[in-house]
């Protein structure tokens, strides 16, 4: 059983088109979260849902909109996209625990490329 | 604001010999600390965590950590490699902010084993 997956694996795309990324998880988290990882391997963190609320948006473009349909969906939508753009993202969720960082289990990563 | 250093960007070792990768954080209060291991191509699979209590913890794989508050470190270690172990390897610190947790990571070890 996939605890934390995303759709597609592999995305290749043109400059200027617009994509969504989807991520599911099945561990019952009431957060989720996407990072970003550049071509040095170097992981940030984007944006963080808790019960469908945003709660963190670390000065993304507006051009990254999250949008969570529900606690176990966490999809991410990139308009005009750019080459800059190109990375991987990782999908990951947690059960939040008042007071602390719990752990966060992450999903297999969609590999997006921008032409 | 929280930060993770990991010093080492490559370290090659030889399979069986032991291993240490380095770590060290900032952060004000109790951090909470995470190793995760990425192999080519494939998300992060947790090793190993601390929160709190015993400075030493166990993983899996057969890797484990130490905690040394003093040196604000957090070295992974493993008494005998093997060529399954090469990977990329990241130390992360955890911050609780109030309403979410997000992790920050170090950039990264890469981990090569020669035969």
């Amino acid at each position: 059983d996939t605890a934390v997956s995303q759709t597609p694996k592999y995305l290749v795309t043109q400059m200027g088109n617009d994509k969504s990324i989807k991520c599911e998880q099945n561990l019952g988290h009431d957060t989720m979260y996407w990072y970003k990882q550049d071509s040095k391997k170097f992981l940030k963190i984007m944006f963080s849902y808790n019960n469908k609320e945003l709660i963190i948006n670390e000065t993304v473009p507006n051009r990254f909109s999250p949008k969570s349909p529900d606690k176990a969906h966490l999809n991410l939508h990139i308009n005009s996209l750019e080459l800059g753009d190109s990375a991987v993202y990782f999908c990951a969720s947690s059960q939040e625990r008042l007071g602390r960082a719990d752990t966060q289990y992450f999903g297999p990563g969609t590999r997006l490329t921008v032409l | 604001a929280q930060s993770v250093t990991q010093p080492d960007i490559h370290i090659t070792v030889s399979e069986g010999a032991s291993l240490e990768l380095r770590c060290n954080y900032s952060y004000g209060a109790t951090p909470y600390l995470f190793w995760y291991v990425q192999s080519p191509g494939q998300g992060l699979q947790l090793l190993l965590k601390y929160f709190s209590g015993d400075t030493l913890v166990q993983g899996i794989k057969g890797f484990e950590a130490e905690f040394k508050r003093s040196q604000s470190s957090f070295n992974l270690r493993k008494p005998s490699v093997h060529w399954s172990d090469a990977a990329e390897y990241f130390c992360a610190v955890g911050a609780f902010t109030g309403t979410a947790s997000k992790l920050t990571f170090g950039t990264g070890t890469r981990l090569q084993v020669t035969l």
